[in-house]
């Protein structure tokens, strides 16, 4: 049973259109990060969100936390090529400390 | 400004030996984690180590598994007698305190 389900796992859109990937979870948790992975590499932080119903602004990505710190969304406002990549949200249980548990991820591509 | 440092990027071990995995933490990071991303799979959670302690070894294997993080030098996981299903890319991850975790480049551990 995966802890964190991602969707979509995979995102092919047009440069300039919208988009959101939705990260959806039964467990409360203390914090959620969203990351980006680039194949052959580490996954490379993008925010924190912490606060029931917080939304945070990244440039055109727009990071939202459930009221019940249960899921998380990140909406990107007219795509761009160099956005393709794998999105990944990972929390931290309220019960379980530090470690992270990691979604699937969204594996987006955007074509010009 | 270094960011975490992993060595090596690439490691190819037969069946039965050693491998040692090396990570050196962001400066100023005093708090260590390990994850595994098996082929296809999503990162998995191994262990929290800080300074000469571990914290949370709740996702390493029971056998031929080990981590440390000395008092100086970098943290170190082992993996004796290594297997096929070794076979991953294992990421190092360091934060302040137990907070924002900044991931590593990775090792890719192939078992041949």
């Amino acid at each position: 049973t995966q802890l964190l389900e991602q969707s979509p796992q995979f995102l092919s859109i047009q440069e300039g259109e919208n988009l959101t990937v939705y990260c959806n979870s039964s467990s409360v948790f203390s914090s959620l990060q969203w990351y980006r992975q680039e194949p052959g590499e580490g996954p490379v932080l993008l925010v924190t969100v912490v606060t029931g119903g917080e939304v945070k602004k990244l440039k055109r990505l727009t990071f939202q936390f459930g009221d019940a710190r249960k899921d998380s969304s990140l909406h990107i406002t007219a795509a761009q090529p160099g956005d393709t990549g794998l999105y990944l949200c990972a929390g931290a249980e309220e019960t379980s400390g530090s470690r992270l548990t990691f979604g699937e991820g969204t594996q987006l591509t955007v074509n010009p | 400004n270094a960011g975490v440092m992993q060595n090596p990027r690439h490691l190819v071990r037969r069946r039965g030996q050693e491998a040692r995995l090396r990570c050196s933490p962001m400066k100023g990071h005093s708090h260590v984690y390990w994850y595994r991303q098996l082929p296809e799979e999503g990162l998995k959670f191994m262990v929290y180590l800080q300074k000469e302690n571990i914290i949370d070894e709740s996702g390493m294997p029971k056998e031929r598994f080990s981590a440390e993080f000395p008092k100086e030098g970098p943290s170190i996981l082992r993996i004796q007698q290594v297997v096929r299903g070794d076979s991953a890319a294992y990421f190092c991850a360091s934060s302040h305190l137990n907070y924002e975790q900044y991931f590593g480049p990775g090792t890719r551990l192939t078992v041949t």
